[in-house]
């Protein structure tokens, strides 16, 4: 199994311009999960589905968008893109929500936003 | 809210066995407690996960006392490559469960 993958790895985008991050997991698992995380900082929750066409929205929604059309994939996508999204964001999923849901992360894409 | 508190640093050398607390007063009745390592520039990675008195896996042990107010997460032996940044967890995201900034571990030769 790949687990949870992520791309791009690496991005930089002008303010105003928008993008979509990737994140794909092959574990079947029902929840998936957008985080982000400042230098220095724990990680924020941003969005997160508890199967496919339900999403709701975490601790940081605002300036992001998410889908939830199959089981394996949850894009999420930046429209008009800020210096303060500059972050590296991860995306997660987990089998099930109680004890044994343990999230599984994937590396992570770093975005900078000039 | 479970609002987790964990020191912010922790040092230690090769070979020692790490204890890292973290309070967690207002737990809930139904909360658990996880644990996550964190590398540079990688996601975080699942180590233990309770909800009462002890647990071990082949990585840690996680203390949790009667009261579960705290939890204690012990590294056996730890080496420079568990140099990292450990977060306690309580609960999930559907009672507002927080990543803190972590205990960054580092541990010396």
């Amino acid at each position: 199994n790949a687990g949870v993958t992520q791309t791009p790895k690496f991005r930089i985008l002008k303010i105003g311009q928008s993008m979509t991050l990737q994140c794909t997991q092959d574990m079947n698992h029902n929840y998936m999960y957008w985080y982000r995380q400042d230098p220095g900082m724990g990680l924020k929750l941003i969005y997160y589905s508890v199967g496919a066409g339900i999403t709701d929205k975490g601790e940081v929604p605002n300036g992001y968008n998410v889908s939830r059309s199959t089981t394996e994939d949850f894009p999420l996508r930046l429209e008009l893109a800020a210096p303060s999204q500059t972050s590296v964001y991860f995306c997660a999923s987990s089998y099930s929500r109680g004890l044994g849901g343990e999230q599984y992360f994937g590396p992570g894409t770093r975005l900078t936003v000039t | 809210l479970a609002k987790t508190t964990q020191p912010i640093s922790m040092d230690s050398y090769e070979g020692q066995e790490v204890n890292i607390t973290c309070s967690h007063n207002n737990i809930a009745t139904n909360d658990y407690i996880t644990w996550y390592q964190q590398f540079p520039s990688q996601g975080p990675r699942f180590i233990i996960q309770g909800y009462k008195t002890k647990v071990t896996n082949e990585v840690a042990s996680l203390f949790i006392p009667a009261d579960r107010k705290s939890s204690t997460l012990s590294l056996p032996r730890v080496s420079l490559s568990d140099t990292a940044v450990y977060y306690c967890l309580v609960g999930d995201i559907f009672n507002d469960m927080r990543f803190g900034a972590g205990t960054r571990l580092t541990v010396k030769p």
